[in-house]
C-alpha cells in the first residue's frame, strides 16, 4: 500500500547544471501529473500522462523542461541547464483515472545557486 | 479562464474557534471541487472533495459544500485544534482533453492555531 515516491528528497545544484527528478507513482494508477510549488507562483500544473497516450506538455514553463514516463509507471523529470527561478519544490501526483483524486508525493525541493 | 480564489491568511484562531476558509472559482463546465492541506514539513494531502452541485465533502471534522450558484466551496470547521495549524488548498479539475484532470489551484491559507 505504498503511496507516490519521489526521489531525491532535495536536491543543490550549481546554475547551468542539468538535473533529474523521480516519481514512482501509485501501483495500478494510469495517470500520472507534474507540478510546481513556488513562491511566487504557488501551485502550477506542469505536465501529465495517461497510460500509452502523448503526454500533455501544456504546462511546461520552456524547452529546457521535458518528462517521461517508462512502462506507464516511473516518471522522470529532467531540467536542463538549471536556472535560479527553477528553484521551486516539485510534486508528483497519480490517480486510477476512474476518479477525479490526486494523491501526491512528498515533492523534491529543488535549489539553483 | 478557469480559475481559484481563496482568502488571504494568514489566519490564526484560538483553539474550539470557529473556522471558514473562503473559496470562489471560475470554471468553464461542471468542476469537481478539492480542499487539500500540507501540514508543516509534510506533503500534500486530500482533505475532502465534491464532484457535483450541492454535494457536501467532509473529512475529519471539516466540511465543504459544492454550491453552484455562489460558485463556492468554502471549508468549515466547528472546533479547531492545534494539530490543524496547516496550509489549506482550494482546488478544481475539469474533464479536459485527453481525460487531462489537472488540478487548477488557489493560492493556500496559512492556518495556525494557538492553544
Amino acid at each position: 500500500g505504498a503511496g507516490v515516491s519521489q526521489s531525491p528528497s532535495n536536491k543543490v545544484t550549481e546554475k547551468g547544471k542539468d538535473v533529474e527528478l523521480r516519481c514512482d507513482p501509485i501501483s495500478g494508477h494510469t495517470a500520472l501529473y507534474w507540478y510546481r510549488q513556488s513562491l511566487g507562483q504557488g501551485l502550477e500544473f506542469l505536465i501529465y500522462f495517461q497510460g500509452n497516450s502523448a503526454p500533455d506538455k501544456s504546462g511546461l514553463p520552456s524547452d529546457r523542461f521535458s518528462a517521461e514516463r517508462t512502462g506507464g509507471s516511473v516518471s522522470t523529470l529532467t531540467i536542463q541547464r538549471t536556472q535560479q527561478e527553477d528553484s521551486a519544490v516539485y510534486l508528483c501526483a497519480s490517480s486510477s483515472g476512474l476518479a477525479p483524486e490526486q494523491f501526491f508525493g512528498p515533492g523534491t525541493r529543488l535549489t539553483v545557486l | 479562464g478557469n480559475s481559484v480564489t481563496q482568502m488571504e491568511g494568514p489566519v490564526t484562531l484560538s483553539e474550539e474557534a470557529f473556522l471558514t476558509i473562503n473559496c470562489t472559482y471560475t470554471a468553464t463546465g461542471y468542476p469537481s471541487l478539492f480542499w487539500y492541506v500540507q501540514y508543516p514539513g509534510e506533503g500534500l494531502q486530500l482533505l475532502l472533495k465534491a464532484t457535483k452541485a450541492d454535494d457536501k465533502g467532509s473529512n475529519k471534522g471539516f466540511e465543504a459544500t459544492y454550491r453552484k450558484e455562489t460558485t463556492s466551496f468554502h471549508l468549515e470547521k466547528g472546533s479547531v485544534q492545534v494539530s490543524d495549524s496547516a496550509v489549506y488548498f482550494c482546488a478544481l479539475t475539469l474533464d479536459n482533453a485527453g481525460n487531462n484532470r489537472k488540478l487548477i489551484w488557489g493560492l493556500g491559507t496559512s492556518l495556525a492555531v494557538n492553544p
